[in-house]
Protein backbone atom coordinates (compact mmCIF):
# COMPACT_ATOMS: atom_id res chain seq x y z
CA UNK A 1 0.00 0.00 0.00
CA UNK A 2 1.60 3.54 -1.44
CA UNK A 3 1.76 5.68 1.83
CA UNK A 4 3.16 8.03 -0.25
CA UNK A 5 1.47 9.59 -3.44
CA UNK A 6 2.59 11.96 -6.09
CA UNK A 7 -0.64 11.53 -8.52
CA UNK A 8 1.35 13.28 -11.41
CA UNK A 9 3.74 11.61 -13.14
CA UNK A 10 4.70 14.27 -15.38
CA UNK A 11 5.01 18.32 -15.31
CA UNK A 12 5.95 20.68 -17.75
CA UNK A 13 6.90 23.94 -17.29
CA UNK A 14 8.57 27.03 -19.10
CA UNK A 15 11.60 28.47 -17.88
CA UNK A 16 12.18 31.16 -15.31
CA UNK A 17 8.14 30.39 -14.30
CA UNK A 18 6.96 28.68 -10.90
CA UNK A 19 7.09 24.66 -10.93
CA UNK A 20 4.74 23.28 -8.07
CA UNK A 21 5.47 19.42 -7.57
CA UNK A 22 2.73 17.92 -5.14
CA UNK A 23 2.59 15.23 -2.75
CA UNK A 24 0.44 13.36 -0.30
CA UNK A 25 0.25 10.94 2.34
CA UNK A 26 -1.70 8.57 4.34
CA UNK A 27 0.15 7.69 7.73
CA UNK A 28 -0.24 10.18 10.32
CA UNK A 29 2.78 8.76 12.16
CA UNK A 30 5.31 10.47 9.61
CA UNK A 31 7.09 13.56 10.77
CA UNK A 32 10.30 14.29 8.51
CA UNK A 33 9.43 14.89 4.97
CA UNK A 34 12.08 15.35 1.88
CA UNK A 35 12.32 15.88 -1.70
CA UNK A 36 15.10 13.99 -3.70
CA UNK A 37 15.53 14.68 -7.58
CA UNK A 38 17.17 12.18 -9.59
CA UNK A 39 18.88 12.40 -12.96
CA UNK A 40 19.02 9.12 -15.07
CA UNK A 41 21.14 6.48 -14.15
CA UNK A 42 22.08 7.96 -10.64
CA UNK A 43 21.02 7.74 -7.59
CA UNK A 44 18.69 9.84 -5.81
CA UNK A 45 20.36 13.44 -4.36
CA UNK A 46 18.60 15.32 -1.13
CA UNK A 47 17.30 18.17 -2.28
CA UNK A 48 15.51 19.88 0.77
CA UNK A 49 13.64 18.81 3.72
CA UNK A 50 10.88 19.17 6.11
CA UNK A 51 9.59 18.35 9.94
CA UNK A 52 6.48 18.44 11.12
CA UNK A 53 6.68 21.23 13.66
CA UNK A 54 7.19 23.68 10.64
CA UNK A 55 4.96 24.48 7.47
CA UNK A 56 7.50 26.06 4.88
CA UNK A 57 11.28 25.51 4.29
CA UNK A 58 13.29 27.46 2.20
CA UNK A 59 16.34 27.03 0.25
CA UNK A 60 17.12 29.28 -2.36
CA UNK A 61 14.53 28.48 -5.31
CA UNK A 62 13.43 25.90 -4.14
CA UNK A 63 10.56 25.63 -0.72
CA UNK A 64 8.78 23.19 0.62
CA UNK A 65 5.06 23.48 2.35
CA UNK A 66 3.61 20.78 4.52
CA UNK A 67 -0.04 20.94 5.37
CA UNK A 68 -0.18 18.53 7.71
CA UNK A 69 -4.39 18.74 8.61
CA UNK A 70 -4.44 17.93 4.94
CA UNK A 71 -1.83 15.45 4.82
CA UNK A 72 -0.23 17.06 1.85
CA UNK A 73 3.06 18.93 0.62
CA UNK A 74 4.64 20.63 -1.98
CA UNK A 75 7.95 21.53 -3.52
CA UNK A 76 7.61 24.91 -5.69
CA UNK A 77 10.69 25.60 -7.52
CA UNK A 78 11.00 29.68 -8.99
CA UNK A 79 12.26 30.81 -11.16
CA UNK A 80 12.78 27.08 -13.13
CA UNK A 81 15.62 26.35 -15.18
CA UNK A 82 16.37 24.01 -18.02
CA UNK A 83 18.44 22.34 -15.19
CA UNK A 84 15.98 21.53 -12.49
CA UNK A 85 14.79 18.64 -15.28
CA UNK A 86 14.79 15.20 -13.56
CA UNK A 87 12.09 12.96 -11.52
CA UNK A 88 11.51 14.54 -8.16
CA UNK A 89 10.29 11.92 -5.51
CA UNK A 90 8.55 13.03 -2.25
CA UNK A 91 9.49 11.15 0.83
CA UNK A 92 8.20 10.76 4.16
CA UNK A 93 9.96 8.98 7.80
CA UNK A 94 8.34 8.45 11.18
CA UNK A 95 10.94 8.48 14.35
CA UNK A 96 9.71 5.25 15.45
CA UNK A 97 10.05 3.64 12.55
CA UNK A 98 13.93 3.70 12.21
CA UNK A 99 14.09 6.62 10.11
CA UNK A 100 13.41 4.64 7.06
CA UNK A 101 12.05 6.67 3.54
CA UNK A 102 8.77 5.60 2.36
CA UNK A 103 8.88 7.61 -1.18
CA UNK A 104 6.44 8.32 -3.70
CA UNK A 105 6.53 7.05 -7.57
CA UNK A 106 7.91 10.53 -8.36
CA UNK A 107 6.96 13.28 -10.79
CA UNK A 108 8.86 13.63 -13.90
CA UNK A 109 9.74 17.52 -14.67
CA UNK A 110 10.41 18.87 -18.14
CA UNK A 111 11.43 22.68 -17.67
CA UNK A 112 11.64 24.24 -20.99
CA UNK A 113 13.90 26.97 -22.48
CA UNK B 1 33.82 11.07 1.38
CA UNK B 2 33.41 9.23 -1.82
CA UNK B 3 29.60 8.59 -1.07
CA UNK B 4 27.62 5.42 -0.94
CA UNK B 5 29.92 3.07 -3.21
CA UNK B 6 27.63 0.35 -5.19
CA UNK B 7 29.11 -2.50 -7.34
CA UNK B 8 28.58 -3.72 -9.48
CA UNK B 9 27.27 -1.17 -11.69
CA UNK B 10 25.92 -3.37 -14.07
CA UNK B 11 24.50 -7.22 -13.86
CA UNK B 12 23.15 -9.27 -16.18
CA UNK B 13 22.82 -12.80 -15.31
CA UNK B 14 21.12 -15.97 -16.01
CA UNK B 15 17.70 -16.87 -14.07
CA UNK B 16 18.54 -19.23 -11.66
CA UNK B 17 22.53 -17.63 -10.97
CA UNK B 18 22.83 -16.24 -7.86
CA UNK B 19 23.43 -13.07 -7.54
CA UNK B 20 25.48 -10.75 -5.09
CA UNK B 21 25.00 -6.62 -4.62
CA UNK B 22 27.38 -4.66 -2.51
CA UNK B 23 27.13 -1.64 -0.48
CA UNK B 24 30.13 0.47 1.05
CA UNK B 25 28.76 2.99 2.85
CA UNK B 26 29.56 6.31 3.95
CA UNK B 27 32.37 6.20 6.69
CA UNK B 28 30.04 6.89 9.82
CA UNK B 29 27.18 6.22 9.15
CA UNK B 30 24.92 4.42 11.34
CA UNK B 31 21.65 3.42 9.11
CA UNK B 32 22.21 1.03 5.84
CA UNK B 33 19.13 0.94 3.43
CA UNK B 34 18.83 -1.25 0.80
CA UNK B 35 16.08 0.04 -2.20
CA UNK B 36 14.54 -1.70 -5.61
CA UNK B 37 13.29 0.76 -8.04
CA UNK B 38 10.73 -0.68 -10.88
CA UNK B 39 8.60 1.39 -12.83
CA UNK B 40 5.04 -0.29 -11.51
CA UNK B 41 6.06 0.35 -7.95
CA UNK B 42 8.62 2.83 -7.75
CA UNK B 43 11.18 2.76 -5.01
CA UNK B 44 10.23 0.01 -2.56
CA UNK B 45 12.26 -0.24 0.41
CA UNK B 46 13.90 -3.90 1.22
CA UNK B 47 15.19 -3.84 4.45
CA UNK B 48 17.30 -1.50 6.74
CA UNK B 49 20.16 -1.33 9.06
CA UNK B 50 21.32 0.05 12.45
CA UNK B 51 24.30 -0.29 13.73
CA UNK B 52 24.67 -3.36 11.54
CA UNK B 53 21.51 -4.96 12.78
CA UNK B 54 18.64 -5.71 10.32
CA UNK B 55 15.61 -3.35 11.81
CA UNK B 56 12.72 -4.00 9.34
CA UNK B 57 13.20 -6.80 6.58
CA UNK B 58 9.33 -6.84 5.82
CA UNK B 59 9.54 -5.60 2.34
CA UNK B 60 12.09 -7.98 1.43
CA UNK B 61 9.89 -9.81 -1.44
CA UNK B 62 10.84 -13.42 -0.94
CA UNK B 63 13.19 -15.77 1.01
CA UNK B 64 15.48 -15.63 -2.20
CA UNK B 65 16.44 -12.05 -1.32
CA UNK B 66 18.58 -12.17 1.87
CA UNK B 67 21.01 -8.82 3.11
CA UNK B 68 23.82 -9.16 5.72
CA UNK B 69 26.32 -6.25 7.16
CA UNK B 70 28.95 -7.92 8.81
CA UNK B 71 30.84 -4.82 9.64
CA UNK B 72 29.83 -0.93 9.56
CA UNK B 73 31.16 -0.36 5.63
CA UNK B 74 29.78 -3.12 4.05
CA UNK B 75 26.82 -5.03 3.69
CA UNK B 76 25.69 -7.56 0.70
CA UNK B 77 22.27 -8.15 -1.05
CA UNK B 78 21.58 -11.30 -2.17
CA UNK B 79 19.31 -13.03 -4.84
CA UNK B 80 19.30 -16.95 -4.92
CA UNK B 81 18.25 -18.03 -7.38
CA UNK B 82 17.24 -15.51 -9.09
CA UNK B 83 14.26 -14.47 -11.57
CA UNK B 84 13.68 -12.52 -14.77
CA UNK B 85 10.54 -10.49 -12.30
CA UNK B 86 14.31 -9.68 -9.86
CA UNK B 87 14.89 -7.10 -12.67
CA UNK B 88 15.02 -3.57 -11.54
CA UNK B 89 17.55 -0.51 -9.73
CA UNK B 90 18.95 -1.81 -6.64
CA UNK B 91 19.63 1.19 -4.56
CA UNK B 92 21.78 1.51 -1.34
CA UNK B 93 21.42 4.09 0.93
CA UNK B 94 22.83 4.95 4.31
CA UNK B 95 22.58 7.91 6.88
CA UNK B 96 23.56 9.17 9.85
CA UNK B 97 20.85 9.14 12.64
CA UNK B 98 21.32 10.75 15.88
CA UNK B 99 19.16 9.68 18.39
CA UNK B 100 15.51 11.14 18.02
CA UNK B 101 16.41 13.40 15.28
CA UNK B 102 15.44 12.76 11.71
CA UNK B 103 18.40 13.06 8.25
CA UNK B 104 18.13 12.74 4.70
CA UNK B 105 19.58 9.52 3.34
CA UNK B 106 22.72 9.43 0.80
CA UNK B 107 22.05 7.26 -2.05
CA UNK B 108 25.07 5.16 -3.87
CA UNK B 109 24.44 4.95 -8.08
CA UNK B 110 22.74 1.68 -7.92
CA UNK B 111 22.97 -1.37 -9.79
CA UNK B 112 20.81 -2.37 -12.84
CA UNK B 113 19.91 -6.38 -12.58
CA UNK B 114 18.57 -7.76 -15.17
CA UNK B 115 17.77 -11.56 -15.18
CA UNK B 116 17.23 -12.97 -18.95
Amino acid sequence: DQQVKQNSPSLSVQEGRISILNCDYTNSMFDYFLWYKKYPAEGPTFLISISSIKDKNEDGRFTVFLNKSAKHLSLHIVPSQPGDSAVYFCAASASGSGYALNFGKGTSLLVTP
Amino acid sequence: DAGVIQSPRHEVTEMGQEVTLRCKPISGHNSLFWYRQTMMRGLELLIYFNNNVPIDDSGMPEDRFSAKMPNASFSTLKIQPSEPRDSAVYFCASSLNPQSMNTEAFFGQGTRLTVV
